[in-house]
Parts: structure tokens; sequence; C-alpha cells
């Protein structure tokens, strides 16, 4: 079965502290990998993507993410937190085969210490 | 170029009755989805078109749920006879498929309360 698992629900981390979130996959096809953040009561905002080629993909706000397909996995990092990235981060895949809809992960909930 | 558009962004309604979600895609997006979020869970998908064909359907899609995409532009959600399970965030999205890699936006999300 396809699936996207984050194995942390909640992370603390100190400002200016490194960040990593975890995310591994399960899926038949080629997959394409996202992340996508999510404020209190607002929509998704897509941080960055994996489609082909480099496994290191850059994102917005500093972020970047290395897709790993020996370990099934698309982990997200930033070297230095601040407090404004506290929020819900999702973790998603899709593939063409799929239609292009995604799969999302149950998400981990980032709070930010000052 | 404006995002994913939904209204309203808040519905409270009284369980039985029907409530309908409107959907303005990214201008010239060809894909256009549904999802529904839950409190403490990721989206999960509802439906989906392309222009005005709808191309799936989840199992989630009740048959009290429809949607539709009459002009390939626009999309409604309905849910009839409202029930306290259907509280949830019900998120619309659209991308530009091309076959390749299809990068898919989310509006703000529309929030459903049945009392």
């Amino acid at each position: 079965a396809q699936s996207v698992t984050q194995p942390d629900i909640h992370i603390t981390v100190s400002e200016g502290a490194s960040l990593e979130l975890r995310c591994n996959y399960s899926y038949g096809a080629t997959p394409y990998l996202f992340w996508y953040v999510q404020s209190p009561g607002q929509g998704l905002q897509l941080l960055l993507k994996y489609f082909s080629g480099d496994t290191l993909v850059q994102g917005i706000k500093g972020f970047e993410a290395e897709f790993k397909r020996s370990q099934s996995s698309f982990n997200l990092r930033k070297p230095s937190v601040h407090w404004s990235d506290a929020a819900e981060y999702f973790c998603a895949v899709g593939s063409y085969n799929q239609g292009g809809k995604l799969i999302f992960g149950q998400g981990t909930e980032l709070s930010v210490k000052p | 170029d404006t995002g994913v558009s939904q209204d309203p962004r808040h519905k409270i309604t009284k369980r039985g009755q029907n409530v309908t979600f409107r959907c303005d895609p990214i201008s010239e997006h060809n894909r256009l989805y549904w999802y529904r979020q839950t409190l403490g869970q990721g989206p999960e998908f509802l439906t989906y078109f392309q222009n005005e064909a709808q191309l799936e359907k989840s199992r989630l899609l009740s048959d009290r749920f429809s949607a539709e995409r009459p002009k390939g532009s626009f999309s409604t959600l309905e849910i009839q006879r409202t029930e306290q399970g259907d509280s949830a965030m019900y998120l619309c999205a659209s991308s530009l498929w091309t076959g390749v890699g299809n990068t898919i936006y989310f509006g703000e999300g529309s929030w459903l309360t049945v009392v």
C-alpha cells in the first residue's frame, strides 16, 4: 500500500538551531516528493519539490531536502531555525501513474523556543 | 498571478443542511483537486478534474458529496444532508498537468463545522 510516514508528531527546537524533519514513503511507482508547510487555520504552502535529477533540492525560506531512494526517505532540513518557522509540516508523495494526486503524511508540528 | 481562491472560508451549518463550497483555481491550470483535512491529520484526497472531466473519486466521497467543474474553470463541492463527521477543512488545489512533473498549489481552505 502507498503511504507516507512522518515519524515525529511534534518537534521543539531552539531558535537558531538546525532542524531535520523526517519523511519515509512506500510507493510502487517512481515518486514525486513534496514538502508543504501549514500555519494554523491556513492552507498549504509549497516549500520544495523533487521530480528527478539532483537529489538535493532547495526550497523557499532556506529549506532543503534530500531524496534518498535506497532509504525511501525525503528529509527536510534547515540550518538555522527562525521563530516564524513554527508551523505544521507535511511530506507528500505523488506520481504520474496516480494522476498526480498526492498522498500526505500525518504532519510534524514544529515549535520554536526563543 | 492570483492563487487558488476558496469561498466561503468558514461555514457553520446545522446537521442535515446542505452546503456548497466554491473553488477558483489558478488561471490556465487544467487540473483541480479537492482534499479534506481533519484536525491533526494530513489532507486526504477526495476527487480531481482535468478540465471539466472528473477523472477520479476517492472512496471517502460518499453519495452525499458531489463535485462539479462545469466549464473547466471554477469548481463546486456540495455536501448534502451534512453530518457531524463532515466537520473538516476542505482544501482545493490546482495544477498544470504536463505529464512530467505536477506541482499542486493549494488554496486557503474552507472550514466546515456541523452542529
